[in-house]
């Protein structure tokens, strides 16, 4: 059984560009999660979706950063303008349900803000 | 609040020696906790897991004890090898939020 699969697996732009990460998760798991991972540190939560519903965003900076899970199954999550301070690893992670004890991880996306 | 704490790094050993990571958490209600491990370059993969007290979670000669009481869960291992290095996470479940640690780097030499 594949993975959760994220692209591109690093990417490199000049501020102010707009950037785009992919997310697929394992195939049935209808929870998503976006991780910010700054350098040194533990992954810190952007946002979760149950299927296509996002509920909880809290901690997405929605000024710059904004996220989307069409048909509950793929998951886009996009930084315009992308700042210095946005350079970090970018992970996505599923899980089989709501309240499912074990998250599963993608390779994440290493960004370097220029 | 929900948070956890765990013993800063690097951590280096020679191979075969003795591991400890110390990981304390704060929360409410009662969450289950976690320890992850990432190799350079990948993603985080689950090592083990307890949910309720004096569980013991255990994975590849990896353990862990869910200690309420003094609201610990310190990962042991009793005989490391080179392949082990990697940053091992702590962390906890709550409802539907997970909390994650600053992360331990571990490196074994041979």
């Amino acid at each position: 059984e594949a993975g959760v699969v994220q692209s591109p697996r690093y990417k490199i732009i000049e501020k102010k560009q707009p950037v785009a990460f992919w997310c697929n998760p394992i195939s049935g798991h209808n929870t998503l999660y976006w991780y910010l991972q700054n350098l040194g540190q533990g992954p810190e939560l952007l946002i979760r979706y149950e299927n296509e519903e996002a509920v909880d965003d809290s901690q997405l900076p929605k000024d710059r950063f904004s996220a989307e899970r069409l048909k509950g199954v793929d998951s886009t999550l996009k930084i315009q303008p992308a700042e210095l301070g946005d350079s970090a690893v970018y992970l996505c992670a599923s899980s089989l349900a709501r309240g499912s004890e074990t998250q599963y991880f993608g390779p994440g996306t290493r960004l370097l803000v220029l | 609040g929900n948070s956890v704490t765990q013993m800063e790094g690097p951590v280096t050993l020679s191979e075969e020696a003795f591991l400890t990571i110390n990981c304390t958490y704060t929360a409410t209600g009662y969450p289950s906790l976690f320890w992850y491990v990432q190799y350079p370059g990948e993603g985080l993969q689950l090592l083990l897991k307890a949910t309720k007290a004096d569980d013991k979670g255990s994975n590849k000669g990896f353990e862990a004890t869910y200690r309420k009481e003094t609201t610990s869960f310190h990962l042991e291992k009793g005989s490391v090898q080179v392949s082990d290095s990697a940053v091992y996470f702590c962390a906890l479940r709550t409802g539907n939020q997970f909390y994650f640690g600053t992360g331990t780097s571990l490196t074994v030499i041979p």
